[in-house]
């Protein structure tokens, strides 16, 4: 069975600072894989996807950026952490080519002070 | 105007109560709509998908109006375990799901 993981799952970072979050996947290949973040009390937005190595499609302008290392890895980064960066960042994976359903990690929830 | 629009309740039902939630998309073309559930602090969960005929799984009946751009989640018998936030979401183009901002439900003893 597919599992997912991200780590760490809480972070406390002052402004400015770098950011380095990371997510694999297990027990599939090639998937589709996601960034999000969720603000408290808000609707998830989509950051980034892609949909193979190397391949990254930037949804929001931001301070934030992607990359996808390896088949199963997928990293969110940035080099000055912002207050408003804030949240609860989630990964997801969806089958490529085999249908639309997401399955999310368990989250990184970060406090930029 | 909001591509997925819900009521952000909370909804406060007792044990036992039925509920339902309901959620509007905006773009006509939306291919694919589901219901996710997620816990305090936690990750989203898929509770299930929603079909053009309507579909059933245990206590939950989803139902999808394409003419009205409508899904509907309706919880029969409702536990105490049911009380989480229910996200509605939808596909409109690619691989990408754009997500409402969640309806609370609780349910008390």
């Amino acid at each position: 069975s597919q599992t997912i993981h991200q780590w760490p799952a809480t972070l406390v970072q002052p402004v400015g600072s770098p950011l380095s979050l990371e997510c694999t996947v297990e027990g599939t290949s090639n998937p589709n894989l996601y960034w999000y973040r969720q603000a408290a009390g808000r609707g998830l937005q989509l950051l980034f996807y892609s949909v193979g190595i190397g391949q990254i499609s930037s949804e929001v302008p931001q301070n934030l950026s992607a990359s996808r290392p390896q088949d199963r890895q997928f990293i969110l980064s940035s080099k000055k952490l912002l207050l408003s960066d804030s949240g609860f960042y989630l990964c997801a994976w969806s089958p490529n080519g085999g249908g639309d359903t997401q399955y999310f990690g368990p989250g990184t929830r970060l406090t930029v002070l | 105007r909001k591509e997925v629009e819900q009521d952000p309740g909370p909804f406060n039902v007792p044990e036992g109560a039925t509920v339902a939630f309901n959620c509007t998309y905006s773009n006509s073309a939306s291919q694919s709509f589901f219901w996710y559930r997620q816990d305090c602090r936690k990750e989203p969960k898929l509770l299930m998908s929603v079909y053009s005929s309507g579909n059933e799984d245990g206590r939950f009946t989803a139902q999808l109006n394409r003419a009205s751009q409508y899904i509907s989640l309706l919880i029969r018998d409702s536990k105490l375990s049911d009380s989480a936030t229910y996200l509605c979401v939808v596909r409109t183009y690619g691989n990408k799901l754009v997500f409402g901002a969640g309806t609370i439900l609780r349910v008390k003893s």
